[in-house]
């Protein structure tokens, strides 16, 4: 099983900063990585796909990047709606995997 | 509009048997792979099971192998979990998830219910 590991941990950022988020997968996933969002009491939703896509409605701050073992989540300029939990999901080998989650919070 | 119910959770002691139902609609059931995930509380996502479109293709995650089933009825427009051997870590909520893109195989969980909460305990 592909093991995901997400950093940090915790995020404290202010509105209106740039948020960097990372994921580092255990093996290749290629690009088949995707990133998720879920705030307290929702389900979670779906931002990026295949590493870089943009779901549809995720609003363009939101952008993904990276291949292979190492990719990032970045916020360009945190909205106060963007304090959430946010996980990465890998889904090139079965069983699909999650990371751990980073927790945006205000700083 | 995308609607995803999920109903059947509840407590059930160690051991015991519960079956979790989804009903979706608003849009084409029977061209989408559909998944299982759920969170135990307080904790990060954990994907159960997925299925494509035909039930030809499915898959577990090894926590739960030899004991959930998954299954769908497309004349239904409903996805299943059977739960058999529940145990106290099979505690989450479950949630039913579509797949991102028609007639494949279980790939990205792309729209979620709110889910249905299984406890177990004696």
């Amino acid at each position: 099983e592909i093991v995901l590991t997400q950093s940090p941990a915790t995020l404290s950022l202010s509105p209106g900063e740039r948020a960097t988020l990372s994921c580092r997968a255990s093996q290749s996933v290629s690009s088949y990585l995707a990133w998720y969002q879920q705030k307290p009491g929702q389900a979670p939703r779906l931002l990026i796909y295949d590493a870089s896509n943009r779901a549809t409605g995720i609003p363009a701050r939101f952008s993904g990047s990276g291949s292979g073992t190492d990719f990032t989540l970045t916020i360009s300029s945190l909205e106060p709606e963007d304090f959430a939990v946010y996980y990465c999901q890998q889904r090139s080998n079965w069983p699909q995997t999650f990371g751990p989650g980073t927790k945006v919070d205000i700083k | 509009e995308v609607q995803l119910v999920e109903s059947g959770g509840g407590l059930v002691q160690p051991g015991r048997s519960l079956r979790l139902s989804c009903a979706a609609s608003g849009f084409t059931f029977d061209d989408y792979a559909m998944h299982w995930v759920r969170q135990a509380p307080g904790k990060g996502l954990e994907w159960v099971s997925g299925i494509s479109w035909n039930s030809g293709s499915i898959g577990y995650a090894d926590s739960v192998k030899g004991r959930f089933t998954i299954s769908r009825d497309n004349a239904k427009n409903s996805l299943y979990l059977q739960m058999n051997s529940l145990r106290a870590e099979d505690t989450a909520l479950y949630y039913c998830a579509k797949d991102l893109a028609a007639a494949g195989i279980p790939t990205i969980p792309a729209f979620w219910g709110q889910g249905t909460l299984v406890t177990v305990s004696s």
